[in-house]
């Protein structure tokens, strides 16, 4: 079975501030991949980005960046100089590379971040 | 990437009553999913709905309460049947738009309120 953990269920930082939310997970396969999802208060889900298995590299896009480590099964999300439009739940999931009846997203339960003025 | 577009984007309905919540893509696509995000939860699948095939349901979710139609490669809708408070919750359709890629994108989201 897999599992995603998101241990922080809530976080508050000031505006500018950087801010870490961290993700591990259980997976028994070898291929799968992760995602970071963002939720804003309107509800919609915004993919924000995918990594495979094979794929430990880094990834920084603007003000966000990803560190992947599979030594310790972690997936972690920065985001530097947060602003208040940074605010909302934001998902780590995980999904299984074998497809057919095993493609299942699975999420964690999520990480409510309030960047305050 | 894909549009998705859900109707209705919420309602409130009474116990006991049916709802069906139709979910419409821009572009023809393989796998559609179902996912239920009760108030304040994480997302939970439902269950998985392929053209031409009858859907897959996860562990705790049946068809006769949540029957899902996929008429075509665009289109499918989940019916929330009988209805109690307990499925007030946000109903997100996704799909997957490039096999290759694995990328699932969600729609907007229905939010249900049953009174």
């Amino acid at each position: 079975a897999q599992k995603v953990t998101q241990a922080q269920t809530e976080i508050s930082v000031v505006e500018k501030e950087d801010v870490t939310l961290d993700c591990v997970y259980e997976t028994r396969d070898t291929t799968y991949y992760l995602f970071w999802y963002k939720q804003p208060p309107s509800g919609e889900l915004v993919f924000l980005i995918r990594r495979n298995s094979f794929d430990e590299q880094n990834e920084i896009s603007g003000r966000y960046s990803w560190n992947f480590q599979k030594s310790t099964s972690s997936f972690n999300f920065t985001i530097t100089a947060s602003q208040v439009v940074d605010s909302a739940v934001y998902f780590c999931a995980l999904l299984q590379g074998g497809g057919g009846s095993n493609y299942k997203l699975t999420f964690g339960k999520g990480t409510l971040l309030t960047v305050n003025p | 990437s894909a549009v998705i577009s859900q109707k209705p984007s919420r309602d409130i309905c009474q116990r006991g009553t049916s709802l069906t919540i139709q979910c419409q893509v821009d572009s023809q696509v393989t796998m559609m999913f179902w996912y239920r995000q009760q108030p304040g939860q994480s997302l939970t699948l439902i269950a998985t709905a392929n053209q031409g095939s009858e859907a897959t349901y996860e562990s705790g979710f049946v068809i006769d309460k949540f029957p899902i139609s996929r008429p075509n490669l665009t289109f499918s809708t989940l019916t929330v049947s009988n209805m109690s408070p307990e499925d007030s919750s946000i109903y997100l359709c996704s799909v997957e738009v490039q096999v290759a890629y694995n990328e699932q994108f969600f729609g907007p989201g229905t939010r249900l309120t049953v009174l």
